[in-house]
């Protein structure tokens, strides 16, 4: 089983509409939970770390369940710049990390 | 800003050659990772280090080697290029630090090998 899992997509979206990806990890010793995006052909970027109470930057809400061992992420009022795609990953035993294979998002005018 | 940068964007080798994937941070992280990323497959470890002379393997170390001399520099070698090892390579480093810290990727070298 992989340690973190996400559906692929691809979520195409219209430009307005709030969109939600969900990924699930195996291993419930994990520490600490990231959502990454990455625009195609460059590097993963930070977008926010996941905190056990949830957070909120901006238009981008993130939860934790730990009882399901589940990170989502939520976009709401999509913007044709959030086209990308975005990776969760879970940190655990200091410093081993694990990331999914990434969820493709594409906004549509 | 946590800076990571790769001494190549693009490359293109031949199979059987010798390949040098440099990776310089200047935050003065102790962790420093080699990742491949393949379509379908996601980012997978090659290798990492905690310290500096220090390595560790990741998931799929066969055909690459690792050596960091300095802190701030973490090589990764091909010793003998070949066509399965045409793909994006990601440095990252990391600070030892809390738990909320995470990775740091640098802009990738896309290598082709034909």
């Amino acid at each position: 089983r992989k340690e973190v899992e996400q559906d692929p997509g691809p979520f195409n979206v219209p430009e307005g509409a709030t969109v939600a990806f969900n990924c699930t990890y195996s291993n419930s010793a994990s520490q600490s939970f990231f959502w990454y995006r990455q625009d195609c052909r460059k590097e993963p970027k930070l977008l926010m770390s996941v905190y056990s109470s949830g957070n909120e930057d901006g238009r981008f809400t993130a939860q934790l369940n730990r009882a399901s061992q589940y990170i989502s992420l939520l976009i709401r009022d999509s913007k044709l710049s959030d086209s990308a795609t975005y990776l969760c990953a879970v940190r655990r035993n200091g410093n081993q990390f694990y990331f999914g294979t990434g969820t493709s998002l594409t906004v549509i005018p | 800003d946590v800076k990571v940068t790769q001494s190549s964007r693009y490359l293109v080798k031949r199979t059987g050659e010798k390949v040098f994937l440099e990776c310089v941070q200047d935050m003065d992280h102790e962790n420093m990772f080699w990742y491949r990323q393949d379509p379908g497959l996601g980012l997978r470890l090659i290798y990492f280090s905690y310290d500096v002379k220090m390595k560790e393997k990741g998931d799929i170390p066969e055909g690459y080697s690792v050596s960091r001399e300095k802190k701030e520099r973490f090589s990764l070698i091909l010793e003998s290029a070949s066509t399965n090892q045409t793909s994006m390579y990601l440095c990252a480093s990391l600070p030892l630090a809390g738990d909320t810290d995470t990775q740091y990727f640098g802009p990738g070298t896309r290598l082709t090998v034909l």
